[in-house]
């Protein structure tokens, strides 16, 4: 069972439309990042949230950390064929974890934009 | 500034052979981690280096292993290799001073045992 579990796995959509990618979990997390992985390259940074109800924007893309630090959100507006790749999220659990400096990666979102 | 360089980007290997990969960080980064991506298993935490010493590490078997050299420079060997150990290793380096844990991935070295 994945510590973080995103919704939905795959998404397809057409260039202009909007859309979230969740990321859940039963756990509080430090911290939560996104990142975007294109084929054949490694995973990028988009954004790091870390306060509970945190919003932050980067052009169309909006990224939210749930009040209770234990899920995010990243919607995209006006989504663009460049926007294609996988998103994913990972969480840095607190220090009384013991794993306070290992990523721990969600599944991950296919996101397909079509022309 | 460059990147986190990997090398080599694609290695095939045979059940029961070792395998040595390597990761150089981005100048200035002390910190560096490496990850294993597979289609089932996602990306999966394997181990941190920071100034040559392993300071976390991830539930991988002792068959993975890895080392950290003065200059911040990073191999991480498998012995014994099995058919599962095909996936996309991504090292990552971070200065470890700066925001919670800002890392920098490299291209992957894509590793295929047959």
């Amino acid at each position: 069972t994945q510590l973080l579990e995103q919704s939905p796995q795959f998404l397809s959509i057409q260039e202009g439309e909007n859309l979230t990618v969740y990321c859940n979990s039963s756990s509080v997390f430090s911290s939560l990042q996104w990142y975007r992985q294109e084929p054949g390259e490694g995973p990028v940074l988009l954004v790091t949230v870390v306060t509970g109800g945190e919003v932050k924007k980067l052009k169309r893309l909006t990224f939210q950390f749930g009040d209770a630090r234990k899920d995010s959100s990243l919607h995209i507006t006006a989504a663009q064929t460049g926007d294609t790749g996988l998103y994913l999220c990972a969480g840095i659990l607190p220090p009384s974890s013991g794993s306070a400096r290992q990523l721990t990666f969600g599944s991950g979102t296919q996101l397909t934009v079509l022309p | 500034k460059a990147g986190v360089t990997q090398t080599p980007r694609y290695l095939i290997k045979t059940r029961g052979q070792q395998v040595t990969l390597s990761c150089s960080p981005i100048s200035g980064h002390r910190s560096v981690s490496w990850y294993q991506q597979t289609p089932g298993q996602g990306l999966q935490f394997l181990f941190e280096y920071f100034s040559e010493t392993q300071r976390n590490k991830g539930n991988f078997p002792g068959r993975f292993s890895g080392r950290q050299f003065s200059n911040s420079r990073s191999e991480m060997n498998v012995s014994t290799l099995e058919l599962g150990d095909s996936a996309l290793y991504l090292c990552a380096s971070s200065w470890s001073g700066g925001p919670p844990h800002e890392q920098y991935f490299g291209p992957g070295t894509r590793l295929t045992v047959t």
